[in-house]
């Protein structure tokens, strides 16, 4: 079956502008998860997705925004880009809230976003 | 202190040495996860366990859930094991992965 898909896989933007990321999770996931690694500070939770409602977030600015669609399809967004964005963003998807426990996340390759 | 340790951070080892990784966490966790993440970026999950020990291939895992701590063995290392390798823990409240700052790992032919 289809993984985790996220696009675009690169990304380069100028400072101030806006960028949107998609994910697609496998089949049947309902949960959207998506997280920050830069090298300064590693892997960072930025927020979850459950059924169309964010159901946790992370310590991150408001800039930094997701939601997630019907078909549990989720975009993040990042406004006002800054020099300190330049990371790579992956999402990982999971059945949902009890069956994490059981059966985990799956990550998706990441979008590098470069901001210039 | 953050809330999911590693060590060690970096780590090189000649091919067929035995590798050990050990992982140490503070919060209340259903399960942890190890991941290993090759360069160019893209995770995945080697290990999801929550009790005992798993084993797939020359990789075992293990986790002792009194002691909060975990441990991913290699066997037999394999140049094509180095990578960078991460435990992160579901949070028992929330299910919120918290990561480790990875082990890098070099394997020599």
């Amino acid at each position: 079956k289809a993984g985790v898909t996220q696009t675009p896989r690169y990304l380069i933007k100028t400072r101030g502008q806006q960028v949107t990321l998609s994910c697609s999770p496998i089949s049947g996931h309902r949960s959207v998860s998506w997280y920050q690694q830069t090298p300064g500070q590693g892997l960072q939770f930025l927020f979850e997705y459950f059924s169309e409602t964010q159901r946790n977030k992370g310590n991150f600015p408001g800039r930094f925004s997701g939601r997630q669609f019907s078909n549990s399809r989720s975009e993040m967004n990042v406004s006002t880009l800054e020099l300190g964005d330049s990371a790579l963003y992956l999402c990982a998807s999971s059945w949902g809230w009890k069956e994490t426990n059981r059966y985990g996340y799956t990550f998706g390759s990441g979008t590098r976003l470069t901001v210039v | 202190k953050n809330e999911v340790e590693q060590s060690p951070q970096n780590l090189t080892a000649q091919e067929g040495e035995f590798i050990t990784i050990n992982c140490s966490y503070s919060v209340g966790i259903s399960a942890l996860h190890w991941l290993q993440q090759h360069p160019g970026g893209g995770i995945v999950s080697l290990f999801m366990l929550s009790s005992g020990k798993k084993k797939h291939g020359r990789l075992i895992a293990t986790i002792n859930i009194q002691e909060k701590h975990s441990s991913l063995h290699i066997t037999a290392s394999h140049p094509r094991d180095s990578a960078v390798y991460i435990c992160a823990a579901i949070k028992a409240a929330g299910n919120k992965l918290t990561f480790g700052g990875g082990t890098r790992v070099l394997v020599k032919p």
